[in-house]
């Protein structure tokens, strides 16, 4: 059975931290691993797909780096700001199939 | 340009109801996936469709759950005789194909409870 597992639950930090979650997965049979916010009401929105071991990426003051061989990846967001208050999801996919397998997901909440 | 779209957004059934709820992903997008998430729990994988071929339907929890796309666009997902246990958030995404690299688009979900 995959599992992917994502720390902590949830995150509570005031306006301007810097903060990282975690989403660890199986090492083997790695094809991709993908990040995703989700705020209340809204449909979940794509951040990143990552493919290749040490990929980093960066979209603003997010960025993620992946490692394939350890399975795990981090999300980093620098200088947190209200609007980035959201569940924080990862997904692992295995093989050369669309299904993913979600992570619980890391729910952030910043005050002002 | 539109995104994946679902309905309805909300739905409150009785125990023992059939319920339909209906997908379109975006234009040109041939892959097409449900996901549900239930209280406490992560998104959970239901099925997808690529294409014309055979549907992936490791995901379905029982047999009263089946979907259908038709003409390659439009995707309904059906719950007969609903449980309280199907009460859940159910997504629908969609992807240029279905490659696991490609990123999956989202709608905004139908909420289910069922009493």
């Amino acid at each position: 059975i995959l599992n992917v597992e994502q720390s902590p639950q949830s995150l509570h930090v005031q306006e301007g931290d810097s903060t990282n979650f975690t989403c660890s997965f199986p090492s083997s049979n790695f094809y991709a691993l993908h990040w995703y916010r989700w705020e209340t009401a809204k449909s979940p929105e794509a951040l990143f797909v990552m493919t290749l071991n040490g990929d980093e990426k960066k979209k603003g003051r997010i960025s993620a780096t992946l490692n394939t061989k350890e399975g795990y990846s981090y999300l980093y967001i620098k200088g947190s700001q209200p609007e980035d208050s959201a569940t924080y999801l990862c997904a692992f996919s295995s093989g050369n199939t669309g299904k993913l397998i979600f992570g619980q997901g890391t729910t952030l909440q910043v005050k002002p | 340009g539109a995104g994946v779209s679902q309905s309805p957004s909300n739905k409150v059934t009785e125990k023992g109801k059939d319920v339909e709820l209906r997908c379109d992903p975006i234009s040109g997008h041939t892959a097409l996936y449900w996901y549900r998430q239930s209280l406490g729990q992560g998104l959970e994988f239901l099925i997808y469709f690529q294409g014309n071929s055979a549907p992936d339907k490791s995901g379905l929890p029982s047999d009263r759950f089946s979907a259908e796309r038709t003409g390659g666009s439009v995707s309904t997902l059906t719950i007969q005789r609903t449980q309280q246990e199907d009460s859940a958030v159910y997504l629908c995404a969609s992807s240029s194909n279905r490659d696991g690299g490609e990123t999956q688009y989202f709608g905004p979900g139908t909420r289910l409870l069922v009493l």
